[in-house]
């Protein structure tokens, strides 16, 4: 059974700063791995989808990565903004399902 | 092209009373999957369907939950005899028959009194 696990739970920056969030996963099978934006009391709303045979995938000033040889993906985050202020969620698929199984998520605050 | 909608939003329900959450595909999408949220937890997988069948519900408790997708009209999952424990945010999200990528809804928030 695939197993996501986020670190750090809570992260708070100065708006402006890089920052990373990470993602670890245990059945290196997966075949995809999507990172997702939670703001409180809604949705979530797809951020990035890396395929396995992708190394990375950028979006504005979004770029994830993914390593399934060491089981990790990552979030990077440029020029962060309050906006960005949310619960991020990474969730990978088990092999052979399509469901997805969730990390709990890391929640990020942008301090202006 | 309008995105997954779920109904009600917000759902309050006695203990003992049912429940009933509807989840409306993206259009041409086939797949339909139910999520729980527990306050303070990530999401939990609950079934997974296809159109009149279910394909998965390894998520699913045992007693008291049940779900469909019916060849016409939304999902529905179906609590029986809430109790406290069944508040949650549950979440529906449908993919296309390629199942690669997710798109979710805004939720149902069930509050059991």
């Amino acid at each position: 059974k695939q197993e996501v696990t986020q670190i750090p739970a809570a992260l708070s920056v100065p708006e402006g700063e890089n920052l990373v969030l990470n993602c670890s996963f245990t059945d290196s099978a997966i075949y995809n791995l999507q990172w997702f934006r939670q703001d409180p009391g809604k949705g979530l709303t797809s951020l990035l989808l890396i395929q396995s045979s992708q190394r990375e995938q950028t979006s504005g000033r979004l770029n994830a990565s993914l390593d399934k040889s060491s089981g990790r993906s990552t979030l990077y985050i440029a020029a962060s903004q309050p906006g960005d202020s949310a619960t991020y969620l990474c969730a990978g698929p088990q092999a052979g399902a399509n469901n997805l199984f969730f990390g709990t998520g890391t929640r990020l605050t942008v301090i202006p | 092209n309008a995105g997954v909608m779920q109904n009600p939003r917000h759902l309050v329900r006695r203990r003992g009373q049912e429940a009933r959450l509807r989840c409306s595909p993206m259009k041409g999408h086939s797949h339909v999957y139910w999520y729980r949220q527990l306050p303070e937890e990530g999401l939990k997988f609950m079934v997974y369907l296809q159109k009149e069948n279910i394909i998965d519900e390894s998520g699913m408790p045992k007693e008291r939950f049940s779900a469909e997708f019916p060849k016409e009209g939304p999902s529905i999952l179906r609590i029986q005899q809430v109790v406290r424990g069944d508040s949650a945010a549950y979440f529906c999200a449908s993919s296309p028959p390629s199942g690669e990528k997710l798109f979710f809804g805004s939720g149902t928030q069930l509050s059991v009194l």
